[in-house]
């Protein structure tokens, strides 16, 4: 099973600066890595699949890089509405589905 | 515009059984692979299981393998979580996704919770 580690488990940040967000495989998924945004009693939302490609209607300032085992989400120009926990997830091989455990990008 | 709508949800004892349901519309339902992920009070996501189009293939995370079926029906658009012997560590919002691997749209979730 490939296990999904997210760094750091808090992310304090300023309304208007960059948030980075790491996701390390430990083992290689190729480009099989999709990124989620999770709010308080909401749906998740798919934000990046194949590492880097946005989903639909997903704004520009969310964007994903990486391959093999190691993955960053950047967030730019935070916005009030980006505060959330974010989960990358990989889909090299599955079963099963594997989650990493979360970064929570609170206002600083 | 894509909706999932999970139904089934409530309170059980440990050892009972529920069967979620996940009315699909929006898209060409039958063609995409979908799955059931989790998320227990304070913690982060699960996937618990998935099931192809054509319903051939199945699968189930360690944690329920044995306790829950995954199936659908696509004549009615909809997608089944048989859940039996339940425990107090399946409590959780559990969410219907369509799936690519990826999980491309979701539902808003239904909960469930395990306690005497």
């Amino acid at each position: 099973e490939k296990v999904m580690t997210q760094f750091p488990a808090t992310l304090s940040v300023s309304p208007g600066e960059t948030a980075t967000l790491s996701c390390r495989a430990s083992q290689s998924v190729s480009d099989s890595l999709a990124w989620y945004q999770v709010k308080p009693g909401q749906a998740p939302r798919l934000l990046i699949y194949d590492a880097s490609t946005r989903a639909t209607g997903i704004p520009a300032r969310f964007s994903g890089s990486g391959s093999g085992t190691e993955f960053t989400l950047t967030i730019s120009s935070l916005q009030s509405e980006d505060f959330a926990i974010y989960y990358c997830q990989q889909y090299r091989n599955w079963p099963p589905l594997t989650f990493g455990g979360g970064t929570k990008v609170e206002i600083k | 515009e894509v909706q999932l709508l999970e139904s089934g949800g409530g309170l059980v004892q440990p050892g009972g059984s529920l069967r979620l349901s996940c009315a699909a519309s929006g898209f060409t339902f039958r063609t995409y692979a979908m799955t059931w992920v989790r998320q227990a009070p304070g913690k982060g996501l699960e996937w618990v299981s998935g099931i192809s189009g054509s319903a051939g293939n199945t699968y189930y995370a360690d944690s329920v393998r044995g306790r829950f079926t995954i199936s659908r029906d696509n004549s009615k658009n909809t997608l089944y979580l048989q859940m039996d012997s339940l425990r107090a560590e399946d409590t959780a919002v559990y969410y219907c996704a369509s799936t690519r691997g990826y999980m491309e749209h979701w539902g808003q979730g239904t909960l469930v919770t395990v306690s005497s």
